[in-house]
């Protein structure tokens, strides 16, 4: 268990309206990334985070924006949410025992009307 | 650019079989890191297991095991006497090496396993 937890596990909103994704973990990690997983994509990074403030840009991160203000959060912001932001959003940490591994929170699956 | 192909979009497999997934990778970079994860059907992904591109040595855990070939770019993984329990989605993923970086991780779509009792 990498102690990494995600919030809210289940969102349903409308098109246009701002939403937040959490992920919170409680091992004092410094890398932490977000991804998105759609059909027939596999999971694709969005954003990710190499410590506090300290973020950057992944494959898919157009319409997303994200912050750290402190370690063990990690925020994914989707300032109008669009219906082909509808997805699974994972976040993950990295560690291991050679500190290359990434580990996954359980996931919030978005749904955007 | 880096790209993972997993040409299986599907397996089925009846219980007790061998099934072979395959992953090919393409990267400029000469060294880098190959993984696999397991998504069973409650949806969280399992890591499974890493290899560095400087030791092509297969790795074996119990029934599952690792094909790592360099000169063709490809990590196989192989599931020996196949479980019901086995069923999921299986992904590879391949990353640079960078020295106390970020080590991004380039996904491949997926196989889809089931193995039938």
């Amino acid at each position: 268990d990498a102690g990494i937890t995600q919030s809210p596990r289940h969102k349903v909103t409308e098109t246009g309206t701002p939403v937040t994704l959490r992920c919170h973990q409680t091992e004092n990690h410094r890398y932490m990334y977000w991804y998105r997983q759609d059909p027939g994509h596999g999971l694709r990074l969005i954003h990710y985070s190499y410590g506090v403030k300290d973020t950057d840009k992944g494959e898919v991160s157009d319409g997303y924006s994200v912050s750290r203000s402190k370690t063990e959060d990690f925020l994914l912001t989707l300032e109008s949410a669009t219906s082909s932001q509808t997805s699974v959003y994972f976040c993950a940490i990295k560690a291991g025992l050679a500190g290359v591994e990434q580990f996954f929170g359980p996931g919030t699956r978005l749904t955007v009307l | 650019a880096q790209k993972v192909t997993q040409a299986q979009t599907e397996i089925s497999v009846v219980e007790k079989e061998d099934v072979t997934l395959d992953c090919v990778y393409e990267t400029r970079d000469t060294t880098y890191y190959l993984f696999w994860y397991k998504q069973p059907p409650s949806g969280e992904l399992v890591f499974l297991i890493r290899r560095n591109s400087f030791d092509e040595q297969n790795e074996i855990s119990g029934r599952y095991s690792w094909n790592f070939q360099k000169s063709t770019s490809s990590f196989n993984f192989t599931i020996t006497a196949s479980q019901v329990v086995d069923s999921a989605v299986y992904f590879c993923a391949l990353s640079d090496i960078t020295q106390g970086g970020s080590e991004k991780l380039v996904f491949g779509k997926g196989t889809k396993l089931t193995v039938n009792p």
